[in-house]
């Protein structure tokens, strides 16, 4: 069964201090790990798409990694808006049409 | 303006009553999704659509019941049956397998 976890569950930073998020997961072969940001009370956003183990997608302040197991999504200097859930999903080869979420990691940059 | 749309974005019901969520696309998208999200568990798979007039069960589809007619709607009924029906329910289309999913703006249905 396909698996995702998400670390930390929480995480607070400063203005500016640099940090990451995790997303492990375990499925028999990956077709795409995406990422999104999630504001409370409104539906998620769409950031990244990753296909294979080497991939690196930027935006603004935000950089996302992928290894055969897991993937990073990199905070750097980031500012008070960047205060939200991010979510980590994947799909599998078979199964493609189903997209399985991680429980996401909430995000509190403090001024 | 291209996107997704739900509605209504909060919702009341008693106990007993069905209740349906409208949820209506123009990216011309041939996928279409149902998510429940609940405090701390993550978005979990209700429904979904990679076609008109067919649709799959996901991991929670008891007490939901769906329908696709047409390619731009998707309109989950949740029915008496479902136990616990307050949460947010997400929808969301994607272009094909292999490519992100984009969601509306979410329903926060609550029993009374």
């Amino acid at each position: 069964e396909d698996q995702v976890t998400q670390s930390p569950e929480a995480l607070r930073l400063q203005e500016g201090e640099s940090s990451s998020l995790n997303c492990s997961y375990t499925v028999s072969g990956l077709r795409g790990l995406f990422w999104y940001r999630q504001d409370p009370g409104k539906g998620p956003e769409f950031l990244f798409t990753l296909y294979s183990a080497g991939e690196e997608k930027e935006k603004e302040r935000l950089k996302a990694t992928l290894t055969k197991k897991e993937s990073f999504l990199h905070i750097t200097a980031p500012k008070p808006e960047d205060s939200a859930t991010y979510l980590c999903a994947v799909r599998e080869i078979q199964g493609a049409q189903k997209l399985v979420f991680g429980q996401g990691t909430r995000l509190t940059i403090n001024p | 303006d291209g996107g997704i749309t739900q509605s209504p974005k909060y919702l009341f019901r008693k106990e007993g009553q069905n209740v349906t969520l409208s949820c209506e696309q123009n990216l011309n998208h041939d996928a279409m999704y149902w998510y429940r999200q609940d405090p701390g568990q993550g978005l979990r798979l209700i429904y979904y659509s990679q076609i008109v007039n067919d649709f799959q069960k996901g991991d929670i589809a008891e007490g939901y019941s769906v329908s696709r007619e047409k390619k731009e709607s998707f309109p989950l009924t949740v029915t008496s049956a479902q136990k616990n029906p307050t949460a947010f329910y997400l929808c969301a289309s994607g272009n094909s397998m292999n490519t992100e999913a984009f969601f509306g703006q979410g329903t926060r249905l609550t029993v009374v």
